[in-house]
């Protein structure tokens, strides 16, 4: 059984802080990562994906991948109330399924 | 920019009813998914559709489901006979390839639809 577990969270943080995103999956042949973030009630958006080992830019945020560890982050920095989500994490198989798994996310706040 | 769109938003039914959600994917995109997610839990694959067939489902997707593209547009769900734990958002996406290995590329990504709000009573 393919997992990928977060924490529920909430994750409070005022803002302009980092806000720090953690994911672990079990699926060892796990290859392609991603965040998504969801608002309340919509539906989920891609922000990041990431493939190799280290870590992506993608203007304030940041996903980091280790897969010895197996485990993927997402940092927010300067974080704004309108990050306030929740973020998703989602791991897929290389060759097979190309179908993803889904964690079931981090709840965000971001406070003024 | 192109979106996914689909139709209705909210749907109120009584169990057993039949259901048929729609789905307009991005005109060019190939591959087609339907996902669900139940009130707090996670988000969960039901169904990829690539070249007129399913090309993977899940083991939610058993016989009461059904998906086809009856046209050139259109991506439909069907739940034969729905039951009280059908009750979720169903989120339709779409993506322009499967999958790719190649750092940055972005035409994997799936592009998710607003949902369908199904309360079955």
């Amino acid at each position: 059984q393919k997992e990928v577990e977060q924490n529920s969270g909430p994750l409070s943080v005022p803002e302009g802080a980092i806000a720090s995103l953690n994911c672990t999956y079990s699926d060892r042949g796990s290859q392609s990562f991603f965040w998504y973030r969801q608002y309340s009630g919509k539906s989920p958006e891609l922000i990041m994906s990431i493939y190799s080992n280290g870590d992506k830019e993608d203007g304030r945020f940041t996903a980091q991948l280790n897969k010895a560890s197996q485990y993927v982050s997402l940092l927010i920095r300067d974080s704004q109330p309108s990050d306030s989500a929740t973020y998703l994490c989602a791991a897929r198989a290389s060759g097979g399924s190309y179908i993803p798994t889904f964690g079931r996310g981090t709840s965000l706040i971001v406070h003024p | 920019e192109p979106e996914v769109t689909q139709t209705p938003s909210h749907q109120v039914t009584q169990m057993g009813q039949e259901v048929i959600l729609r789905c307009v994917p991005i005109s060019n995109h190939l591959y087609f998914y339907w996902y669900r997610q139940i009130l707090g839990q996670k988000v969960e694959f039901l169904v990829s559709f690539y070249n007129n067939e399913i090309s993977e489902k899940s083991e939610i997707f058993d016989d009461q489901f059904s998906v086809e593209r009856p046209d050139g547009s259109n991506f439909t769900l069907k739940i034969r006979s729905t039951k009280l734990e059908d009750s979720a958002m169903y989120f339709c996406a779409s993506s322009m390839v499967l999958g790719v290995r190649r750092e940055g590329r972005r035409q994997e990504t799936q592009y998710f639809g607003p949902g369908t709000r199904l309360l079955v009573l």
